[in-house]
């Protein structure tokens, strides 16, 4: 069980806007610390895709962005492709396990 | 731009230790402005944050590993390292070392390609 919640699956057709929600409490997310998402493809290693709750790393295209509020953050893919098709995990602190880093629990994102 | 990557044994006999190395390439692990960290992933589930360390030596680690952990620093070889005690079956992983930002905001980047670990007899 991940302290941080996301929704197992999630999918769009090419072209369309999908998000993925992550849901947290008052000792990480909503206590102000920020919420980070990684990019997975099977096989390969998580990639930065947003830092800082809405910061896009160099390379990262604006079809991705990233938002905070309360106890969740979410992540919206506009535009959605093909290639968009992999796991995406959201990451924050937690101030009740004594500072532990913590993962949600990933989202498989399927491009119909 | 900076780049790591983990080395060590694939297989482990259950009660022994893993240990596992990653090596720092293209940046000094001695950056005042990053931590290291291990991250592990169960074939088929989800990231897991094992521990974190300074180029001092100060480390963070996570409370639910944090009985059988420890991760050290080379600095002469811009090196850190993983020992995780009495493995079992349920530490199977592939296991990834990252650059480590940390305070608020805290993430990971860049990543290390990975290595699987395997604990088996």
């Amino acid at each position: 069980q991940s302290v941080l919640t996301q929704p197992p699956s999630v999918s769009g057709a090419p072209g369309q806007r999908v998000t993925i929600s992550c849901t947290g409490s008052s000792s990480n997310i909503g206590a102000g610390y920020d919420v980070h998402w990684y990019q997975q493809f099977p096989g390969t290693a998580p990639k930065l895709l947003i830092y800082g709750n809405s910061n896009r790393p160099s390379g990262v295209p604006d079809r991705f962005s990233g938002s905070k509020s309360g106890t969740s953050a979410s992540l919206a893919i506009s535009g959605l492709q093909a290639e968009d098709e992999a796991d995406y995990y959201c990451q924050s602190y937690d101030s009740s396990l004594s500072g532990s880093r913590v993962f949600g629990g990933g989202t498989k994102l399927t491009v119909l | 731009q900076v780049k790591l990557q983990e080395s060590g044994p694939g297989l482990v006999k259950p009660s022994e230790t893993l240990s596992l190395t990653c090596t720092v390439s293209g940046g000094s692990i001695s950056s005042s402005s990053y931590y290291w960290g291990w991250i592990r992933q169960p074939p088929g589930k989800g990231l897991e944050w094992i521990g974190s360390i300074y180029y001092s030596g100060s480390t963070y680690y996570n409370p639910s590993l944090k009985s059988r952990v420890t991760i050290s620093v080379d600095t002469s070889k811009n090196q850190f390292s993983l020992k995780l005690s009495s493995v079992t079956a349920a530490d199977t992983a592939v296991y990834y070392c990252a650059r480590h930002v940390p305070d608020n905001p805290n993430y990971f980047d860049p990543w290390g390609q990975g290595t699987l670990v395997t604990v088996s007899s």
